[in-house]
C-alpha cells in the first residue's frame, strides 16, 4: 500500500507564474516531510523539509505548506523559472532511520 | 569533496548472471541505503544500514544483497540477475536528527 502518493504524475507550467506540486500520505505517525528534485541522469537532491509541527517553511522561491488533518503536504515555486523543470519527490521519514517516497512529479516549466 | 559515488554509471547483465554495485560516501554519514527507482514507483528502499555493521531489509529486499565493508562502503549485490532488476539503482547516506539523505548519481542497470 502506498504511504506517500503524489498523484498528478506531470505537471505543466508557465515560466513566472507559481508552481504547486501535491503529496498526500497516509500514515499519521509520519513526522518530517522532505521534498527532492531530480534531473536526469543524477541522483535526487534534497530541496526542502517540514517538521509535523510546523505548517509552513519557507526557503527563497520555495515554500512547503503541511496540512495535518488533511495529510498533505504541498511545494510552491514562485516564480517558477526554467532551471526548475525536472521531477520532485516528496517523502516522510519512517521512524529514525527510513524515508517513504512518493512516486514523483515531472515538473515543466515553459517559456 | 566528492559526496556520494557509485560504480559502474551503466551495466548490461544476461538473466542468471552476478554483479555488485558500489558506492562510497565520504561525509563521514553513519547510515547509507540502496534504492531502485522504476517508472510510476518512485524510488523504493531495497536495504539499508544504519550504522558500521548492521543491515536491515528495506521494501523490497528479494534478489539482493548488501555488506556494509566499512563507515564509507556500502556495495549492493545481485546473486542471479532477473529481467525483473532491471531498474536505475541509487545509494544514498545520511546523518543526523532528520535523516536528510544525500544520493548519488545512479547505476542504470538492465537485464536481458
Amino acid at each position: 500500500d502506498q504511504q506517500v502518493k503524489q498523484n498528478s504524475p506531470s505537471l505543466s507550467v508557465q515560466e513566472g507564474r507559481i508552481s504547486i506540486l501535491n503529496c498526500d500520505y497516509t500514515n499519521s505517525m509520519f513526522d518530517y516531510f522532505l521534498w527532492y528534485k531530480k534531473y536526469p541522469a543524477e541522483g535526487p537532491t534534497f530541496l526542502i523539509s517540514i517538521s509535523s509541527i510546523k505548517d509552513k517553511n519557507e526557503d527563497g522561491r520555495f515554500t512547503v505548506f503541511l496540512n495535518k488533518s488533511a495529510k498533505h503536504l504541498s511545494l510552491h515555486i514562485v516564480p517558477s523559472q526554467p532551471g526548475d523543470s525536472a521531477v520532485y519527490f516528496c517523502a516522510a521519514r519512517q521512524g529514525a532511520q527510513k524515508l517513504v517516497f512518493g512516486q514523483g512529479t515531472r515538473l515543466t516549466i515553459n517559456p | 569533496n566528492a559526496g556520494v559515488t557509485q560504480t559502474p554509471k551503466f551495466q548490461v547483465l544476461k538473466t542468471g548472471q552476478s554483479m555488485t554495485l558500489q558506492c562510497a560516501q565520504d561525509m563521514n554519514h553513519n547510515s547509507m541505503y540502496w534504492y531502485r527507482q522504476d517508472p510510476g514507483m518512485g524510488l523504493r528502499l531495497i536495504y539499508y544500514s544504519a550504522s558500521e555493521g548492521t543491515t536491515d531489509k528495506g521494501e523490497v529486499p528479494n534478489g539482493y544483497n548488501v555488506s556494509r565493508l566499512n563507515k564509507r562502503e556500502f556495495s549492493l549485490r545481485l546473486e542471479s540477475a532477473a529481467p525483473s532488476q532491471t531498474s536505475v539503482y541509487f545509494c544514498a547516506s545520511s546523518e543526523g536528527r532528520y535523516n536528510e539523505q544525500f544520493f548519488g548519481p545512479g547505476t542504470r542497470l538492465t537485464v536481458l
